[in-house]
């Protein structure tokens, strides 16, 4: 079946550094690749998206690409801001079914 | 479109009583899933429906939970009776066949059984 991991732990780093959240995936077939994310007391928000293999999905300055080779999809972004911390989740959904198959999520903490 | 609403935002009740969590999906939806957060757990999906019928109901922890969708813009999750272990939040999401599956979540109801 569709599963995701995403890498263990909280993410801690401090303003304007490099943020790099890893994502891989199991799935039959193609299927859409999404991130998540959800920032304190509120429901889950699409931050991007990518449906098939090398789109890259960017939004607020977060990137990532769909790796049909590697099945990843990474998430980055050049200089995180104290108001990028969240709980960031990765995501899949397979073509006919749009029950997504969700990793553990990333807490990032973003220090002044 | 005001997104998925759900309501209440904030239940605190007493245990074994009944509770009733409310979720209006986005017009158009034709998925509708309902999901539990805990710090321990993280997010368990509890049932989806396709069409306003149940698809999966594998996640529903016991026979305490159940489901219904009547129509297209209208879900409850019924707790009866509740205990203070279903202490969580829980999300209402909906997605459209037509965008590649995107769901887009309510703002939750946060639940405590004392």
């Amino acid at each position: 079946g569709n599963s995701v991991t995403q890498m263990e732990g909280p993410v801690t780093l401090s303003e304007e550094a490099f943020l790099t959240i890893n994502c891989t995936y199991t799935a039959t077939g193609y299927p859409s690749l999404f991130w998540y994310v959800q920032y304190p007391g509120e429901g889950l928000q699409l931050l991007l998206k990518a449906t098939k293999a090398d789109d890259k999905g960017s939004n607020k300055g977060f990137e990532a690409t769909y790796r049909k080779e590697t099945t990843s999809f990474h998430l980055e972004k050049g200089s995180v801001q104290v108001s990028d911390s969240a709980v960031y989740f990765c995501a899949l959904t397979s073509h006919g079914n749009n029950r997504l198959a969700f990793g553990k999520g990333n807490q990032v903490v973003v220090i002044p | 479109d005001a997104g998925v609403i759900q309501s209440p935002r904030h239940e605190v009740t007493e245990m074994g009583q009944e509770v009733t969590l409310r979720c209006k999906p986005i017009s158009g939806h034709d998925y509708l899933f309902w999901y539990r957060q805990t710090m321990m757990r993280g997010l368990e999906l509890l049932i989806y429906f396709n069409n306003n019928v149940p698809i999966d109901d594998s996640g529903m922890p016991e026979d305490r939970f159940s489901a219904k969708m009547p129509n297209a813009s209208f879900s409850t999750l019924k707790i009866q009776p509740s205990e203070p272990r279903d202490s969580a939040v829980y999300f209402c999401a909906s997605s459209s066949t037509a965008r590649d599956g995107e769901a887009f979540f309510g703002q939750g109801t946060r639940l405590t059984v004392v």
